[in-house]
């Protein structure tokens, strides 16, 4: 049973470009989650996805920043006109039925922005 | 509100000596759920343990075990005869049943050295 799936690995854009990182689930879950982990710091929700609904946003900057989970494929994260600011390891993790159910992480995109 | 808080940013011990790491959170909610994810160098983040509220019982995994206490909201975890192989960032989560967001401490950078 494969893991969580991110892809890429690495990303590197300029400032002003955009950057998309995508996130497959564990066969079976259904809820999605993305973090984000700045340089020494931990790890801060963004949002919570199931497919084809956001159910809570609370954690995503007001701008240049969406995800969706759309009914096929993976969930995506975009980041529009990415900043220096922006350079973090972005993860996502998903879980089954429930939203307290466990949350297992991918490995993580590391976005580094020039 | 909700917070965790993780006082020990680093510890360094020596290989085979037992070490603490300690978990304070914050919370109205009377059911909630605890875990505990390790950060190796390589970066992804590992599921440990997940408690609920309703279960105070200490869990022992091998070389792992996590004492759980409501009466100090506490949540500590304690690595017997440490290995080199330890050595990672832990941290420590609250989710809170309201929605999927985990709320994680700041970690805890574990040094084992031989």
């Amino acid at each position: 049973n494969a893991g969580v799936m991110q892809n890429p690995r690495h990303l590197v854009r300029r400032r002003g470009q955009e950057a998309r990182l995508r996130c497959s689930p564990m066969k079976g879950h259904s809820h999605v989650y993305w973090y984000r982990q700045l340089p020494e710091e931990g790890l801060k929700f963004m949002v919570y996805l199931q497919k084809e609904n956001i159910i809570d946003e609370s954690g995503m900057p007001k701008e240049r920043f969406s995800a969706e989970f759309p009914k096929e494929g993976p969930s995506i994260l975009r980041i529009q006109q990415v900043v220096r600011g922006d350079s973090a390891a972005y993860f996502c993790a998903s879980s089954g039925y429930r939203a307290t159910d466990t949350q297992y992480f991918g490995p993580g995109t590391r976005l580094t922005v020039l | 509100a909700q917070k965790v808080t993780q006082a020990q940013t680093e510890i360094s011990v020596v290989e085979k000596e037992d070490v603490t790491l300690d978990c304070v959170y914050e919370t109205r909610d009377t059911t909630y759920y605890l875990f505990w994810y390790k950060q190796p160098p390589s970066g992804e983040l590992v599921f440990l343990i997940r408690r609920n509220s309703f279960d105070e019982q200490n869990e022992i995994s091998g070389r792992y075990s996590w004492n759980f206490q409501k009466s100090t909201s506490s949540f500590n975890f304690t690595i017997t005869a440490s290995q080199v192989v330890d050595s990672a960032v832990y941290f420590c989560a609250l989710n809170n049943n309201q929605g999927g967001k985990l709320i994680f401490g700041q970690g805890t950078e574990l040094s084992v050295k031989p």
